[in-house]
């Protein structure tokens, strides 16, 4: 079972509203990945960090932000909500070290924006 | 971009029947994994194999790997109801580059 952690399981929050999607590991993981999944199951890659202070953009253009201030915690922000925010929002990270990517995921959070 | 394709989109077979899924990909990997999610759930990891390496077996899970063709197989033997699920591939380059996955097949295993 793996130590990867988001909340909320599902969030339904208005159209403007700014929102935090948590995720926390307690793996020691370095890496860390925020996915975007499309009803149609297709994922997404949208954000990355490769340890403290460090964060990319992914493949696919997001109005999110994230931070990473410590290891464990890599939490994903949108400043105003848009219904077409509307989607599953899945956190991973994988053990460090060059050639070992197993990656584990969190249970992830749907969001639904009305 | 997304780097792997799967094959079939979905896959509907009877319990006992073997299930089998293709994935094709555009670049150099180091790694190709294969994951399984359940409905609403993240991604479960079920095995990865190596550039290097051709076949790969995993209790009733088997997965080729063919550089030359860029494409990995997996075959799961004697399907359960409980093997329902979607199975994505996911490659890895090289480096610090991240995991891509693939559209993922939707198995359906009928009892």
């Amino acid at each position: 079972e793996a130590d990867i952690y988001q909340t909320p399981r599902y969030l339904v929050i208005g159209t403007g509203k700014k929102i935090t999607l948590e995720c926390s590991q307690t793996m020691g993981h370095d890496k860390m990945y925020w996915y975007q999944q499309d009803p149609g199951m297709e994922l997404h890659l949208i954000h990355y960090s490769y340890g403290v202070n460090s964060t990319e953009k992914g493949d696919l253009s997001s109005e999110s932000t994230v931070s990473r201030i410590r290891t464990e915690h890599f939490p994903l922000t949108l400043e105003s909500a848009r219904p077409s925010h509307t989607s599953q929002y899945l956190c991973a990270s994988t053990v460090p070290g060059p050639g070992s990517t197993e990656a584990f995921f969190g249970q992830g959070t749907r969001l639904t924006v009305v | 971009s997304q780097q792997g394709e799967e094959d079939p989109q979905a896959l509907s077979i009877q319990e006992g029947e073997n299930a089998t899924m293709n994935c094709s990909y555009k670049t150099s990997i180091n790694n190709l994994q294969w994951y399984r999610q359940n409905s609403g759930r993240g991604l479960v990891h079920l095995i990865l194999i190596r550039s290097n390496e051709r076949e790969k077996h995993s209790g009733r899970l088997r997965v080729t790997l063919d550089t030359s063709k860029k494409s990995s197989s997996l075959l799961i033997t004697a399907s359960r109801a409980a093997d329902t699920a979607s199975y994505f591939c996911a490659t890895f380059t090289s480096g610090n580059t991240p995991l891509v996955f693939g559209k993922g097949t939707r198995l359906s295993v009928i009892a």
